[in-house]
């Protein structure tokens, strides 16, 4: 069964850090690109970041640009998202999803931003 | 950055009967590969968002045909046949053409009158 499993999430005060991770099973998790995307509490999907397969390229959203590194584990089939200087307006689930056309989601992992 | 514009943002609809959801881009979405990378989305209540359809009208593994895809350059539209209770959620498109950054539409929220 092809599954992502995100964690890491958790409270975090205003400037502080954060890694969340996403685990992929059930399909050749280097053979893919792999997404981010956020949803704040009763808003809409914001896409936060991608990853080539080999993690040569990644792309972010403008808002989390210099704070945020995408990166990847082929290896270990991990994902990882870690956000630096977070800000109150980064609350959010945070899912992963397979490909740059988000075939796959997992159940995502709630970050709150607050002092 | 590309604006995806969803309508309506709220839909009623009686079980059994058709639904309709646009979607405008504020630029055409076809890649110079030839591809529109024009995706549609569901998410029911309390669950994670789920692809419904992927290229404009390719519909995803189990997703059932009542749910169709359509459209082309700058605007889209997903149909649902006759609705059934468990299609109750919020729908979005969104684009892979111009990226990035990918962006999504705002959402439609679609319930049971």
């Amino acid at each position: 069964e092809v599954q992502l499993v995100e964690s890491g999430g958790g409270l975090v005060q205003p400037g502080g850090s954060l890694r969340l991770s996403c685990a992929a099973s059930g399909f050749m998790f280097s053979s893919y690109w792999m997404s981010w995307v956020r949803q704040a509490p009763g808003k809409g999907l914001e896409w936060v970041a991608n990853i080539k397969r080999d993690g040569s390229e990644t792309y972010y959203v403008d808002s989390v640009k210099g704070r945020f590194t995408i990166s990847r584990d082929n290896a270990k089939n991990s994902l990882y998202l870690q956000m630096n200087s977070l800000r109150a307006e980064d609350t959010a689930v945070y899912y992963c999803a397979r490909e740059r056309a988000l075939a796959i989601w997992g159940q995502g992992t709630m970050v709150t931003v607050s002092s | 950055d590309v604006v995806m514009t969803q309508s309506p943002l709220s839909l009623p609809v009686t079980l059994g009967q058709p639904a309709s959801i646009s979607c405008t881009s504020s630029q055409s979405l076809v890649h110079s590969d030839g591809n529109t990378y024009l995706h549609w989305f569901q998410q029911r209540p309390g669950q994670s968002p789920r692809r419904l359809i992927y290229k404009v009208s390719n519909r995803d593994s189990g997703v059932p045909d009542r749910f169709s895809g359509s459209g082309s350059g700058t605007d889209f539209t997903l149909k649902i046949s006759r609705v059934e209770a468990e299609d109750v959620g919020v729908y979005y498109c969104m684009h892979g053409t111009l990226w990035p950054p990918i962006t999504f539409g705002q959402g439609t929220r679609l319930e049971i009158k």
